[in-house]
């Protein structure tokens, strides 16, 4: 089955500007999650949606917001654009668990590499 | 802050297997070790991930300790294309009153090179 897909792969903006991301999770997917990585920070956790709805949020300032369609696809958009914003946001869905044990395997994307100039 | 430890980097012959500690001394009886590798700038790919008891797929192996203070990821023989950075984290289970409620947190991994 097809993975994750987010769109774009890169763009480029300047500072001041607002970008939206998409994310297309893997079909049957209801949770849907994002993360920002900047070199030396690692993987930092943005937020999640679950059936249209936000169930958690990182330490991020509230430029960073995102939702969810009925489809479960998702997107996030990032306000009056920073030099400090330029990362690779990756996407990442899951299912509501695997089998009895529950396990939740995240598939992320590729990712959306945005450079801020 | 995340909830593991690992080591900034490793290195291992290429065929030799390469064994990545990962440190959870804080790991709760509903939460499952996952491991994820992140090669240069490519979203993370799921490897393995277990709950108490140890675990292997056609990827890697999973040992977690008695306590499950611990786990070891086990790549039996690295190839070039195993260098990566490996992630060990903590969740969960799906089924869990708190799944859902946690700021996923994966850490700054091992970054594992094979060495020709």
């Amino acid at each position: 089955k097809a993975g994750v897909t987010q769109t774009p792969r890169y763009l480029i903006k300047t500072r001041g500007q607002q970008v939206t991301l998409s994310c297309s999770p893997i079909s049957g997917h209801r949770s849907v999650s994002w993360y920002q990585q900047t070199p030396g920070q690692g993987l930092q956790f943005l937020f999640e949606y679950f059936s249209e709805t936000q169930r958690n949020k990182g330490n991020f300032p509230g430029r960073f917001s995102g939702r969810q369609f009925s489809n479960s696809r998702s997107e996030m958009n990032v306000s009056t654009l920073e030099l400090g914003d330029s990362a690779l946001y990756l996407c990442a869905s899951s299912g509501a668990g695997q089998g009895i044990s529950g396990a939740n395997v995240l598939t992320f994307g590729a990712g959306s590499r945005l450079t801020v100039l | 802050d995340a909830k593991t430890t690992q080591p900034p980097s490793m290195d291992c012959a290429e065929g030799r297997a390469a064994n990545l500690p990962c440190n959870h001394s804080t790991i709760s009886g509903n939460e499952y070790v996952y491991w994820y590798r992140q090669i240069h700038s490519q979203g993370p790919q799921y490897i393995i991930h277990g709950l108490k008891n140890n675990e292997t797929n056609e990827m890697a192996s999973l040992i977690i300790t008695e306590d499950r203070k611990s786990s070891t990821l086990i790549l039996p023989h690295a190839t070039l294309r195993d260098t990566a950075v490996y992630y060990c984290i903590v969740r969960v289970g799906a089924f869990s009153a708190n799944f859902g409620n946690e700021k996923l947190t994966f850490g700054t991994g091992t970054r594992l090179t094979i060495i020709p």
